[in-house]
């Protein structure tokens, strides 16, 4: 049965700290591995990854995959308290659903 | 790019009555839609997956004759929720993906059965 990980599944950091996010996967027919973060409403797209080892960057948000370890990690440094959000880590193949985890909340206190 | 709307974004209606939600890509043609249902504080539970001009897939559990959805045309998808009943109330989000992999949502629609 394909499973998507997430660890932690609840997080409090003060402003200014870096975070790291762990995403897992085992999905039949992976191709993709989507970030999104999702606040009050409906989860906005961050980054969508598909080869290992190629970091994608925005601002303080980074993301990488390993393909070999079933893997990604989505990095958030100096973090703002505009970063509380649910993070949503999914896996997938094109025009196939994704499977997506079970969300990390992330709390940043002032 | 990649802007995905869907109307309405809240509704409440009586019990027993049918609610359709619409879902529109608008810059781009989707020919993948999603329809997804989330409790508070829970992750995404996928409803069913639709191609355009192809009848949907369902997921487990997941009624086919209660929740009606078409795929009419590469930039619009509808779910109706027929006879909706209060376990019915939740929200209801719909993503589309098109050329690209990656699934854009929508916005979400909150619908609360009395």
């Amino acid at each position: 049965e394909d499973k998507v990980v997430q660890s932690p599944l609840s997080l409090v950091v003060h402003e200014g700290d870096t975070v790291t996010l762990n995403c897992s996967y085992e999905v039949t027919n992976f191709r993709s591995l989507l970030w999104y973060k999702q606040e009050k409403k409906a989860p906005t797209f961050l980054f969508m990854l598909t080869s290992s080892g190629i970091e994608k960057k925005s601002g303080r948000l980074s993301s990488i995959l390993d393909k070999k370890e079933l893997f990604s990690i989505l990095n958030i440094t100096a973090t703002q308290t505009g970063d509380s959000a649910v993070y949503l880590c999914a896996g997938g193949n094109y025009g196939q659903n994704f499977v997506f985890g079970p969300g990390t909340r992330l709390s940043v206190l002032p | 790019g990649a802007v995905v709307s869907q109307h309405p974004s809240r509704v409440i209606c009586k019990s027993g009555t049918s609610v359709k939600i619409e879902c529109r890509s608008l810059d781009f043609q989707a020919t993948t839609m999603f329809w997804y249902r989330q409790f508070p504080k829970q992750s995404l539970m996928l409803m069913a997956t639709s191609n355009e001009g192809s009848k949907a897939t369902y997921e487990q559990g997941v009624e086919k004759d209660k929740f009606l959805i078409n795929h009419a045309s590469l930039t619009l998808s509808t779910l109706t929720v027929t006879s909706a009943h209060p376990e019915d109330s939740s929200f209801y989000i719909c993503s589309a993906s098109g050329t690209t992999e990656a699934q854009f949502f929508g916005p979400g629609t909150r619908l609360t059965v009395l």
